[in-house]
């Protein structure tokens, strides 16, 4: 099956800092990625999707200035977390798409 | 908007019975249905999917799928206690669209 892989696995930073979270598709060529954030006990939401070459579609509700998208190749989106707070600490997983969805290990962000 | 609904459990099951996990969605338009089991403090990992109706095996998992009710089902035969886990009901419009979650059903085998 196909492969996705994350990057950092999890992060630990101060509030008001910035995080970048690589997501990358190790044996395919992805021209859709999708970013998902799953609070405790609850499951993922759709954040948004990321297309190569063009700029994302970000799901009603989440600011596309505070999640920073950008998908530069057919193997590689990155999420940046800017200006970081408490409440964005939540796990992020990403999915590449090759004819179903495959998803990333994910990335436990803690915001102190 | 879109929504998928999941009992949340738990659903306890003895070893070797069968699971049944149940999952209703809103949207009409859907086209793809989607199980994943989701460990604790793990990514969702792909179980099966279905686009027809009817009934897709595979294993000991079997997927049902009733459009007209806007339902589908996940089956688990011969459950083990390995197969205690969250199992997640996704459904997606078309193409690459991103998925919509249910929450969850917490399923519990009993050795």
């Amino acid at each position: 099956g196909a492969v996705v892989s994350q990057h950092p696995s999890w992060v630990i930073c101060k509030s008001g800092t910035s995080v970048k979270i690589e997501c990358r598709s190790l044996d395919f060529q992805a021209t859709t990625m999708f970013w998902y954030r799953q609070f405790p006990k609850q499951s993922l939401m759709l954040m948004a999707t990321s297309n190569e070459g063009s700029k994302a579609t970000y799901e009603q509700g989440v600011e596309k200035d505070k999640f920073l998208i950008n998908h530069a190749s057919l193997t590689l989106s990155t999420l940046t977390v800017t200006s970081a707070h408490p409440e964005d600490s939540s796990f992020y997983i990403c999915s590449a798409y090759e004819e179903t969805q495959y998803f990333g290990p994910g990335t436990r962000l803690l915001v102190l | 908007q879109k929504e998928v609904e999941q009992n949340s459990g738990p659903l306890s099951v003895p070893e070797g019975a069968i699971a049944s996990l149940n999952c209703t969605y809103s949207d009409r338009g859907s086209q793809s249905f989607f199980w994943y089991r989701q460990y604790s403090g793990k990514s969702p990992e792909l179980i099966m999917f279905i686009y027809s109706n009817g009934d897709k095996e595979d294993g000991r998992f079997t997927a049902q799928l009733n459009k007209a009710s806007q339902y589908v089902s996940l089956l688990i035969r011969d459950s083990q206690p390995s197969d205690s886990a969250t199992y997640l009901c996704a459904v997606r419009g078309g193409g690459a669209d991103g998925l919509t979650f249910g929450k969850g059903t917490h399923l519990i085998i009993q050795p």
